[in-house]
């Protein structure tokens, strides 16, 4: 079983709903990201968290606003939604040794988000 | 030039076979090499890691990173259904992002 939680597995939106995906883990770890998936695709980042703070924003829409709300959570905040982000939508955590993000990063199952 | 070279397959062997995964890439500062397995509508699980050159063995996979030659491999021996999965070559530069660069991800089946 994954170390990472992540809720709902499954999301259905109009292009006009707010909604949220929420991530948790408790493992201590002081990265947390989001990466976005599409079919037969490679995981791709779109945001990056080190210490609660905001790190790397990948260009990614407005549309999308992430939220750390402290070292364990993390929420990607939905609106406006169009067709094409419908994806799995990827959270990992890792840890930060001595200043140094190795990379080892561990991800939940993913919700998979339907926009209509 | 893509930063993560990987043959997306699919590839598909007999159980019991050996197969070898690969990857190339550009950027000379990667020091962290990871190998991620994916099943079918789950999230990436690590595999394995390697830092900076050399082999690493687990069970029945073996990894190996040549820096001189930017490549990356992924062994596994013995190969069994459960291994059927698609494999994404993960390599990361030191920094304190821990930003990584997937391959595209091989998609590997071990028929009975």
């Amino acid at each position: 079983d994954t170390e990472v939680t992540q809720t709902p597995k499954h999301l259905v939106m109009g292009m006009t709903n707010k909604k949220s995906l929420k991530c948790e883990q408790h493992m201590g770890h002081r990265a947390m990201y989001w990466y976005k998936q599409k079919a037969k695709k490679p995981p791709e980042l779109m945001f990056v968290y080190s210490y609660e703070k905001l790190s790397i924003n990948e260009s990614v829409p407005s549309r999308f606003s992430p939220e750390c709300p402290n070292s364990s959570l993390l929420n990607l905040h939905l609106h406006a939604l169009q067709p094409e982000d419908s994806a799995l939508y990827l959270c990992a955590s890792s840890q930060i040794l001595r200043g140094t993000n190795t990379g080892e990063l561990f991800f939940g199952e993913g919700s998979r988000l339907t926009v209509l | 030039q893509k930063e993560v070279e990987q043959d997306p397959g699919p590839l598909s062997v007999p159980e019991g076979a050996i197969v070898s995964l690969n990857c190339t890439y550009s950027n000379s500062a990667f020091q962290y090499f990871m190998w991620y397995r994916q099943y079918s509508r789950k999230g990436p699980e690590l595999l394995m890691y390697t830092y900076s050159s050399g082999n690493k063995e687990d069970g029945r996979f073996t990894a190996q990173v040549d820096k001189s030659s930017k490549y990356i491999s992924l062994f596994i021996r013995d190969s069994q259904p459960s291994d059927s999965a698609t494999y994404l070559c993960a390599p990361a530069g030191g920094t304190s992002y821990g930003k990584l660069t997937f391959g595209q991800g091989t998609i590997l089946t071990v028929h009975p």
